[in-house]
């Protein structure tokens, strides 16, 4: 297809597994994001990748989230040890080259409930 | 860094009457700004964006936005609401990560309902 598209659609764990959560980007962007959106703190950042590697990870909120890309295209990001406090919408984005100026396309997100 | 603000979570408006829905930025540079809509179970759609030139942009389903820098608003207006445009409505702003690369730093959100 040729929007970004994320798997699971949703995901329903137990407090203390590890989940895995997909995102494929627009084919040829070089750019990808991940976003977080819960209740109770809206739409915050994750972590930015620019080809394989992320010079910013400065919103994954704890040691227990990790995110990888690999190909410059599919990432995932992983969450050990699930808490309740991780249930929240995860959503992926990519963009052309990560300019100020360009347009983030989003995927459909991954609804993640811990139980 | 940069930061949105967008008052109240809930607007209601009729169908057919003016839509107005309110964005004010801090920024300490020329900001770039972005409007995405959100339907439910859905991700998020790009309604329009200013980066330079003209302040009043248009979008899609008949929005416009003005960049008002004396004011540091970017309000999001549709002169006629339809039912379709029920949904939550995001305003972003463009924030600079390392070199050229940036993320973007979202506002609350405001759920847009129409009433018949």
């Amino acid at each position: 297809g040729a929007g970004v598209s994320q798997s699971p659609s949703n995901k329903v764990t137990e407090k203390g597994k590890d989940v895995e959560l997909r995102c494929d980007p627009i084919s040829g962007h070089t750019a990808l994001y991940w976003y977080r959106q819960s209740l109770g703190q809206g739409l915050e950042f994750l972590i930015y990748f620019q080809g394989n590697s992320a010079p910013d990870k400065s919103g994954l909120p704890s040691d227990r989230f990790s995110a990888e890309r690999t190909g410059g295209s599919v990432s995932t990001l992983t969450i050990q040890r699930t808490q309740q406090e991780d249930s929240a919408v995860y959503l992926c984005a990519s963009s052309f080259q990560g300019g100020a100026k360009e347009t983030q396309y989003f995927g459909p997100g991954t609804r993640l409930l811990v139980l | 860094a940069q930061s949105v603000t967008q008052l109240g979570s809930h607007v209601s408006v009729s169908e057919g009457a003016l839509v107005l829905l309110r964005c004010n930025y801090s920024s300490s540079v020329p900001p770039y700004l972005f409007w995405y809509v959100q339907y439910p179970n859905q991700g998020l759609q790009l309604l329009l964006k200013y980066t330079t030139g003209a302040t009043l942009v248009k979008g899609i389903n008949g929005f416009e936005a003005e960049f008002k820098k004396s004011e540091t608003s970017f309000h999001l207006t549709k002169p006629s609401a339809h039912m379709s445009d029920a949904a939550e409505y995001f305003c972003a702003v463009s924030d600079l990560i390392s070199g050229a690369n940036s993320k973007l730093t979202f506002g609350k959100g405001i759920t847009l309902s129409v009433r018949p």
